[in-house]
This record gives C-alpha cells, structure tokens and sequence, in this order.
C-alpha cells in the first residue's frame, strides 16, 4: 500500500538549533518525494522535491532533504532554525492522480 | 504570476445546510484538484480535473458532495447536506501538466468550513 509516515507529530526547538524531521514512505515504484510547509491560516508551500538523481536535495528558506532508498526515508533538515520556521510541515509522495500526504509534524520555535 | 485563489476562506454553517467553494488555478494549468484536510490529518484528494474532465473523483462522497470545473479553469466545490464531519478545510491545487507523479502541486489558502 502506498503510505507515508511522519513519526513525529510535535517537536519543539530553540532558535538556532538545528532540525530534523523525519518522513517514511511506502511505494512500489520509484519514489517522487515532496516536503510542504503550512503555516497558520495558510496553504501548502512547497520547500522541495526529489524526483532522481543527487540523494540531497536542496529547498528554499534554508532546508533540505536526503532520499535514502535503502531506509524508505526522506528526512528534512535545517542547521539553524529561525523563529519563522514555526509551522506544520508534510512530507508527502507523488502517487498517479494525486499527492498522498503523512499527518504532519507540528514545529514550535522557541525564543 | 498569481497563485491559486480560493473563496470564501472561512464559512459556517449548521448542519444539512448547503455550502459552496470556489477555486480560480494558475492561469495556463491543466490540472486541478481539491483536498480534504481535517484537524490533525494531511490533505486527502477528493476530485481531480484535467482541463474540464474527471480524471479520479473515487473519493469524492457523491451522495453529498459535488464538483465541476467550467470550462477547464475556474472549480466549484459543493456540499449538500452538510454534516459535522465535513469541519475541514478545503485546499485546491493546480498544476501544469498533465497528472504525472512529478508534476508539482501549488496551493491556495484553503477555505476553513465549520458545520455546527
């Protein structure tokens, strides 16, 4: 079946520590790998894809992403948080007709 | 270039009301879908559109739910009767091609529904 997995559903950090959040999947054929910010009252935005090629991905604000075909994993990060990064993050995979998304993890900055 | 937009953002109702969404794409994308994102879950597809065709409507429940695309740009997202479980917000995405696995999705804000 295909899945994917946030095991994380809250995480909390301080300003300039570094992230990780973790995303697991399940998908027959190969993977297209997306991870999407939503922030409060807004809609999806995405940070990055992968679709082939170099195992870590490079996004916008920042983070990125490493496929790791080997673990079923695409786990987003950031060296340094900032407090505008607080907002729930999805990781989901690209399925025929339709993006199947994990629960989110929910990411609080703290000061 | 604009973004997708969406309209009403937030709306009430009371149960077995009627309620409608619009849903404006980026201008020159083919393809056109609405999630279903309820507190605590990750978006779950209810309809896709190429241009103004129904690729997979599997999980739309047609007994309450509706959804057209006019003339293969604007969409409209109906329900009628609402229930308390349809409280979610109702994303529309658009993109370019096709329907491939790669193609990126863009989002609107979504619209906030609350049935009381």
């Amino acid at each position: 079946a295909q899945s994917v997995t946030q095991p994380d559903i809250h995480i909390t950090v301080s300003e300039g520590a570094s992230l990780e959040l973790r995303c697991n999947y399940s998908y027959g054929a190969t993977p297209y790998l997306f991870w999407y910010v939503q922030s409060p009252g807004q809609g999806l935005q995405l940070l990055l894809k992968y679709f082939s090629g170099d195992t870590l991905v490079q996004g916008i604000k920042g983070f990125e992403a490493e496929f790791k075909r080997s673990q079923s994993s695409f786990n987003l990060r950031k060296p340094s948080v900032h407090w505008s990064d607080a907002a729930e993050y999805f990781c989901a995979v690209g399925a025929t007709n339709k993006l199947i998304f994990g629960t989110g993890t929910l990411l609080a900055v703290q000061p | 270039e604009a973004g997708v937009a969406q309209s009403p953002r937030y709306k009430i109702i009371e149960k077995r009301q009627s309620v409608a969404f619009w849903c404006n794409p980026i201008s020159g994308h083919a393809t056109l879908y609405w999630y279903q994102q309820i507190l605590g879950q990750g978006p779950k597809l209810l309809i896709q559109f190429q241009n103004n065709g129904v690729v997979d409507d599997s999980q739309l429940p047609k007994d309450r739910f509706s959804a057209e695309r006019l003339k293969g740009v604007d969409s409209t997202l109906k329900i009628q009767p609402a229930k308390l479980e349809d409280s979610a917000v109702y994303l529309c995405a658009s993109s370019l091609l096709i329907g491939t696995r790669a193609d990126t999705q863009y989002f609107g804000p979504g619209t906030r529904l609350t049935v009381l």
